[in-house]
């Protein structure tokens, strides 16, 4: 078990671009979520799967993001027409589950920093 | 709607001494337990100990410990011996059963370690 993963570990595009990041969970890990944290700041929750199922999403994800989990494994989440408020670090975590309540907890990936130019 | 406040935005403490980071919140949820998370400069988050709210028995992880009071709705760290490797962010974050264990997040504490 190597943990979360993701990638690439930074990025910088241009205004307007579109961009995709890549989030490996710990195998086995039934919930995947994505977070964006600006500098300073704690994570604000964009949007979290059970599986392939895409069971919330935030206000704060605009019709420009979208994000995918298929087969239940890895997740994608893509930025259309990025824009410099886009500019910040997006975490990745997993966490089991179900069960007992110990399955609910955390992990999190090192993040992709993005820059928006 | 679920808060957290952590109102120390930074700590400085000396090596080898402890330090308290607090934390209180806001849920209506009646099944829930609470994180503190660790993020070093430049570095992934890490789970630092958790308490379930069920459990009056506070959590205790090493060196970090927690003083959980439901009643007040607060959930302070202790960190005893501190060493120069728990300079980082910290965050306290709550999930409730009723918002399928969901993480609300506090703005976070900056901890300085003084050698």
């Amino acid at each position: 078990d190597t943990g979360v993963s993701q990638n690439p570990r930074h990025k910088i595009t241009k205004r307007g671009q579109n961009v995709t990041f890549r989030c490996d969970p710990i195998s086995e890990h039934n919930r995947l979520y994505w977070y964006r944290q600006t500098l300073g700041q704690g994570p604000e929750f964009l949007t979290y799967f059970q599986n392939e199922a895409q069971l919330e999403k935030s206000r704060l994800l605009s019709d420009r993001f979208s994000a995918e989990r298929p087969k239940g494994s890895f997740s994608t989440l893509e930025i259309q027409r990025t824009e410099q408020g886009d500019s910040a670090m997006y975490l990745c975590a997993s966490s089991l589950g179900f069960g007992s309540r110990g399955d609910y907890e955390q992990y999190f990936g090192p993040g992709t920093r993005l820059t928006v130019t | 709607a679920q808060t957290v406040t952590q109102s120390q935005p930074e700590m400085s403490v000396q090596e080898a001494e402890t330090v308290t980071l607090s934390c209180t919140y806001d849920t209506s949820e009646s099944d829930y337990y609470l994180f503190w998370y660790k993020q070093p400069p430049s570095r992934q988050m890490i789970l630092v100990i958790r308490q379930e709210a069920y459990k009056q028995q506070n959590a205790t992880e090493n060196r970090f410990s927690v003083n959980f009071q439901k009643a007040a709705k607060s959930f302070s760290l202790k960190i005893s011996d501190s060493q120069l490797g728990d300079a980082a962010m910290y965050f306290c974050a709550p999930g409730g059963v009723d918002s399928n264990y969901q993480l609300i997040w506090g703005a976070g504490t900056k901890l300085i370690i003084k050698p």
